[in-house]
């Protein structure tokens, strides 16, 4: 079955970087975009960051723009999710998720930004 | 950017009831509104994408509608397993949620 395993959450200081990742499996990897959306403890959603299936694009929401990067390694199955300079305001439950496009060989809607499915999500703390 | 609200914030009802949530985008979004149903400690879960369609395993007595500005989430007979929170998002651009409605047993 379709499923995603977040990774690499853990409480960091201010300023201080961290990886998450996200491995992929039960769905050909290379064909979907990818995304990565948080939960801050008690608040509601806010989408991060989208890389297109091949890696060929990238987006970020202006509150990490600089900050993080978004990349995928289509030979592993996994996405990632590299977060420097953190702040305080980055404490949150980040989840990865897939995109509703596709792409094939012989067709491509590379986006559609609705999420499915969801991993179960990581912890990140930003705590001195 | 475009910015999407949720009426009510917070909602009680009864086992059998029919439930109606409303989402407003701040501008057109054509139909590209998507509704996520999450319970707590959880994933959220996509129910219904593109405003009507509903999401493969999705119960048939979700249902939603609107286009442009103004979106419902319906469920037509409320089952105790669809307590929860649930969020509106569009897609028309830089993707965003609203901010959330409690369903709460009444």
């Amino acid at each position: 079955q379709v499923q995603l395993v977040e990774s690499g959450g853990g409480v960091v200081q201010p300023g201080r970087s961290l990886r998450l990742s996200c491995a992929a499996s039960g769905f050909t990897f290379s064909s979907y975009g990818m995304h990565w959306v948080r939960q801050a403890p008690g608040k509601g959603l806010e989408w991060v960051a989208v890389i297109w299936y091949d890696g060929s694009n990238k987006y970020y929401a202006d509150s990490v723009k600089g900050r993080f990067t978004i990349s995928r390694d289509n030979s592993k199955n996994t996405l990632y999710l590299q977060m420097n300079s953190l702040r305080a305001e980055d404490t949150a439950v980040y989840y990865c998720a897939r995109d509703g496009g596709y792409c094939s060989s012989t067709s491509c809607s590379p986006l559609q930004n609705w999420f499915d499915p969801w991993g179960q999500g990581t912890l990140v703390t930003v705590s001195s | 950017d475009i910015q999407m609200t949720q009426s009510p914030s917070s909602l009680s009802a009864s086992v059998g009831d029919r439930v109606t949530i409303t989402c407003r985008a701040s501008q057109s979004i054509s139909s590209y509104l998507n509704w996520y149903q999450q319970k707590p400690g959880k994933a959220p879960k996509l129910l219904i994408y593109a405003a009507s369609s509903l999401q493969s395993g999705v119960p048939s007595r979700f249902s939603g509608s609107g286009s442009g500005t103004d979106f419902t989430l319906t469920i037509s007979s409320l089952q105790p397993e669809d307590f929860a929170t649930y969020y509106c998002q569009q897609s028309y651009s830089t993707p965003a949620f609203g901010q959330g409605t409690r369903l709460e047993i009444k």
